[in-house]
């Protein structure tokens, strides 16, 4: 079966660190990988998507970029965070539809 | 762009109730979504709908797909404590490039009193 986990699950860090979160996906090949962002508990936004290894796509400008180095694994990064990176970030897998992985907390201090 | 209404914003209900939530579009759906997220926690799939019209049930819970293709309703009975969360809906369509592309609603924050 298919499993999906990111990490990890929460993170506290000042202005201007850098960031990592990764995912990985098991059990399947070549998925269709995604960032979503939630803000406030509501609100998913698409960040990013992934349909292939080194392919990524930018749905919004911001802080942050994503990177897909094997095919199962994606992971979010910044180089310099800012305090409205603040957020539950959230991977996810396309399989017959979108599944999500259990989100990491961001709190920029 | 597309955008969701889904109704009501949150929900304070007793156990035992029956819930009812929606959601519309000013867009077609290929495919309408169902998910559930507890607190701290990605969101689940709950069910999910694929042709227009379609009726679906996953035990106490109970989606259909509008003819339209444009809303859908959740229906939750005999709700028990551990339905509180927040749902979502969520149209989906498939790009060009092979990926899915979710609209998602900005939730009903079910509560529900013992």
């Amino acid at each position: 079966s298919q499993t999906i986990h990111q990490w990890p699950a929460t993170l506290v860090q000042p202005v201007g660190s850098p960031l990592s979160l990764e995912c990985t996906v098991e059990g399947t090949s070549n998925p269709n990988l995604y960032w979503y962002r939630q803000a406030a508990g509501r609100g998913l936004q698409l960040l990013f998507y992934s349909v292939g290894i080194g392919q990524i796509s930018s749905e919004v400008p911001q802080n942050l970029s994503a990177s897909r180095p094997q095919d199962r694994q994606f992971i979010l990064s910044s180089k310099k965070l800012l305090l409205s990176d603040s957020g539950f970030y959230l991977c996810a897998y396309s399989g017959n539809t979108i599944y999500f992985g259990e989100g990491s907390w961001l709190t920029v201090v | 762009g597309q955008q969701l209404n889904q109704s009501p914003q949150s929900m304070f209900i007793q156990e035992g109730e029956d819930v009812s939530m929606n959601c519309t579009s000013s867009s077609i759906f290929n495919t309408w979504l169902w998910y559930k997220q507890d607190p701290g926690e990605g969101p689940v799939l709950l069910i999910a709908l694929y042709k227009a019209g379609e009726l679906t049930s996953n035990g106490r819970l109970t989606a259909q797909f509008g003819i339209t293709r444009k809303d859908s309703f959740l229906n939750i009975s005999a709700s028990i404590p551990s339905d509180v969360g927040i749902y979502f809906c969520a149209g989906q369509l498939r790009s060009g490039a092979g990926s899915y592309q979710l609209t998602f609603g900005k939730g009903t924050k079910l509560s529900v009193i013992p």
